[in-house]
């Protein structure tokens, strides 16, 4: 049982490139979360999705698209990479009983 | 607008004091209340949770807090702390039967020998 699982680790970026943060989590939950964290300013959340089929925006959406590829599965997608999306991006599962969250992918846009 | 304040930005205690972690949040309906710990470089776990009931929760690692509604607080503390509970704390507020979780901006804990 791996819980939340996240990939790549680390990631630098070219200003323009494009890539996709694959998330997967085993637990069966429905609702699945992308966040981001910059110092100081906590958690933010980019997308959401409450079930599989349906995305849903949240906080800081811009420069981001999210596809919800079957109940495990939620991948984040920079089209056009730019150096204000440097941030550590961590994916979330959740039923009741709060979020369970993946190790985190650090990325680095130059 | 649903938000979670956390006014210590850091905190220093000494080896075997206690502690109290502040956490304020803005909410029109009753919320559901979290506290997550991130260790350097790690994810976030979850200590504890308040959903509903006794308003003094207890969670791992020896850690409680107390909802209080009629200061919109959910503080964190702990009776005495342990050189491995330096960490960041987040407090959390879930909403809309959980599909939105809203985080505080974290306190950052560091523990003197």
């Amino acid at each position: 049982n791996a819980g939340v699982t996240q990939t790549p680790k680390f990631q630098v970026l070219k200003t323009g490139q494009s890539m996709t943060l694959q998330c997967a989590q085993d637990m069966n939950h429905n609702s699945m979360y992308w966040y981001r964290q910059d110092p100081g300013m906590g958690l933010r959340l980019i997308y959401y999705s409450a079930s599989e089929g349906t995305t849903d925006k949240g906080e800081v959406p811009n420069g981001y698209n999210v596809s919800r590829l079957n109940k495990r599965e939620f991948s984040l997608r920079l089209e056009s990479a730019a150096p204000s999306q440097t941030s550590v991006y961590f994916c979330a599962s959740s039923e009741i009983g709060g979020l369970f969250f993946g190790p985190g992918t650090r990325l680095t846009v130059l | 607008a649903q938000s979670v304040t956390q006014p210590d930005i850091h905190i220093t205690v000494s080896e075997g004091a206690s502690l109290e972690l502040r956490c304020n949040y803005s909410y029109g309906a009753t919320p559901y209340l979290f506290w997550y710990v991130q260790s350097p470089g790690q994810g976030l776990q979850l200590l504890l949770k308040y959903f509903s009931g006794d308003t003094l929760v207890q969670g791992i690692k020896g850690f409680e807090a107390e909802f209080k509604r009629s200061q919109s607080s959910f503080n964190l503390r702990k009776p005495s702390v342990h050189w491995s509970d330096a960490a960041e704390y987040f407090c959390a507020v879930g909403v809309t039967n959980f599909n939105k979780f809203y985080f505080g901006s974290g306190t950052k804990l560091n523990v003197k020998p």
